[in-house]
């Protein structure tokens, strides 16, 4: 079975902080994952994938499988990243999205 | 262009009640999905569609929950003898062609059962 822990509901940064939202999977196949992101009054989106190794709003996640972890980090935090983050893992069938509970990040001014 | 929508965004019934609940997705999206996030829980999935193929309904919590997809575009998410704990937000998504395109979501319907 696939799962995936985000251990914090709640991460709450001043403005220009260092930001990690952490994420963990369980997965006993090669795992492909994904950070999706939800503004305030917004729809749920893609933020970036693993495979992309991208940087996206100054966002970057690096997959370890040693740790099984796919954190979210972010050197210097602004308001507008507060929001609701989730981590996804996909299966090697690719038809199943599994999502952790999600972390809200709270930046403060 | 349009995104996926989703009908009604809100819906109140009482327990016992059928509901209906409908996602257009984004044209030319072969894929759909729906997923429910209840109080307090993350997303979880229902229900995967892509193409012509059979459905995969192996994350529909129980026989009361069905999903059909007409002409591979429209879905309908039914939920028979609605109960309390089916209280939650229903989203849709959809991408071009599977899972490992990016998902495309809908604003989601709230349902409450009284």
């Amino acid at each position: 079975a696939q799962r995936v822990t985000q251990p914090e509901k709640l991460l709450s940064v001043f403005k220009g902080a260092p930001v990690e939202l952490k994420c963990n999977y369980s997965y006993s196949g090669s795992p492909e994952l994904f950070w999706y992101v939800q503004y305030s009054r917004q729809r749920l989106q893609l933020l970036l994938r693993h495979i992309s190794r991208e940087s996206i709003k100054g966002f970057t996640a690096d997959l370890n499988k040693g740790e099984t972890s796919f954190h979210l980090k972010k050197p210097f935090a602004q308001e507008e990243d507060s929001a609701m983050y989730y981590c996804a893992l996909l299966n090697n069938a690719g038809n199943m999205l599994t999502f952790g509970g999600g972390t809200r990040l709270m930046v403060k001014p | 262009g349009a995104g996926v929508s989703q009908s009604p965004s809100n819906k109140v019934t009482e327990k016992g009640k059928d509901v209906e609940l409908r996602c257009d997705p984004i044209s030319g999206h072969t894929a759909l999905y729906w997923y429910r996030q209840s109080l307090g829980q993350g997303l979880e999935f229902l229900i995967y569609f892509q193409g012509n193929s059979a459905p995969d309904k192996s994350g529909l919590p129980s026989d009361r929950f069905s999903a059909e997809r007409t002409g591979g575009s429209v879905s309908t998410l039914t939920i028979q003898r609605t109960q309390q704990e089916d209280s939650a937000v229903y989203l849709c998504a959809s991408s071009f062609k599977g899972a490992r395109e990016t998902q495309y979501f809908g604003p989601g319907t709230r349902l409450l059962v009284l």
